[in-house]
């Protein structure tokens, strides 16, 4: 079926705009992770969710990061206030069950912060 | 908390060329995964290794869990394996400790 989809694929904002980035993960899938990439670096883990259970926040760098996860299917990440060191491809991955399982990643949306 | 180093961080070879990609982490680890990002950012999951040696076509991994070290071996370079090869390890829950990558240029 269809892979891991990211919308937008790009996002250019002005510093102190709110941006939301959205994550359709591979259907039937029930973990979903929210990733950050800055530049030339490795991957940070922001948030992970595991079918209903309440998401893991523990990555967040800040209360002006938020997501949420309707119906166990779409998820979206808030960055409320955006700060220029916000800029980063932020990527979407999920899995069919979470733990030890294979993580399929979506194309990422860049964010830029003017 | 728990380290990953990977080398090097660049290699620049020709195409036809071997490789070898190094993995370090610093406590064990209950899964390792390779993966490869390509020059247009897509990450593809290459090998759920743990322990032990698998084979894709030209590419393999081993891991010595043990010893705390995973390779991953290329053969026979293509410019389509250019990219950033990332190793990234689990520990007691599901989240990946990521390393920064080795960058690899395969040229013509």
């Amino acid at each position: 079926g269809a892979g891991v989809s990211q919308s937008p694929s790009n996002k250019v904002t002005e510093k102190g705009k709110d941006v939301e980035l959205r994550c359709d993960p591979i259907s039937g899938h029930t973990a979903l992770y929210w990733y950050r990439q800055s530049l030339g670096q490795g991957l940070e883990f922001l948030i992970y969710f595991q079918g209903n259970s309440a998401p893991d926040k523990s990555g967040l760098p800040s209360d002006r990061f938020s997501a949420e996860r309707t119906g166990g299917s779409v998820s979206t990440l808030t960055i409320q206030r955006t700060q220029q060191e916000d800029s980063a491809v932020y990527l979407c991955a999920s899995s069919s069950s979470g733990l030890r399982e294979t993580q399929y990643f979506g194309p990422g949306t860049r964010l830029l912060v003017l | 908390g728990i380290q990953v180093e990977q080398s090097p961080p660049d290699l620049i070879l020709q195409e036809g060329a071997n490789s070898t990609l190094r993995c370090n982490f610093s406590d064990s680890v209950n899964n390792l995964q390779w993966f490869h990002q390509n020059p247009w950012g897509q990450l593809i999951n290459l090998f759920y290794i743990p322990s032990g040696t698998k084979q894709n076509g030209r590419l393999s991994a081993t891991t010595v869990a043990t010893e705390r070290y995973s390779l991953l071996y290329i053969s026979s370079s293509q410019t389509t394996d250019s990219g950033v090869y990332f190793c990234a390890v689990e520990r007691s829950n599901y989240q990946l400790i990521w390393g920064a990558g080795t960058k690899l240029i395969i040229k013509p």
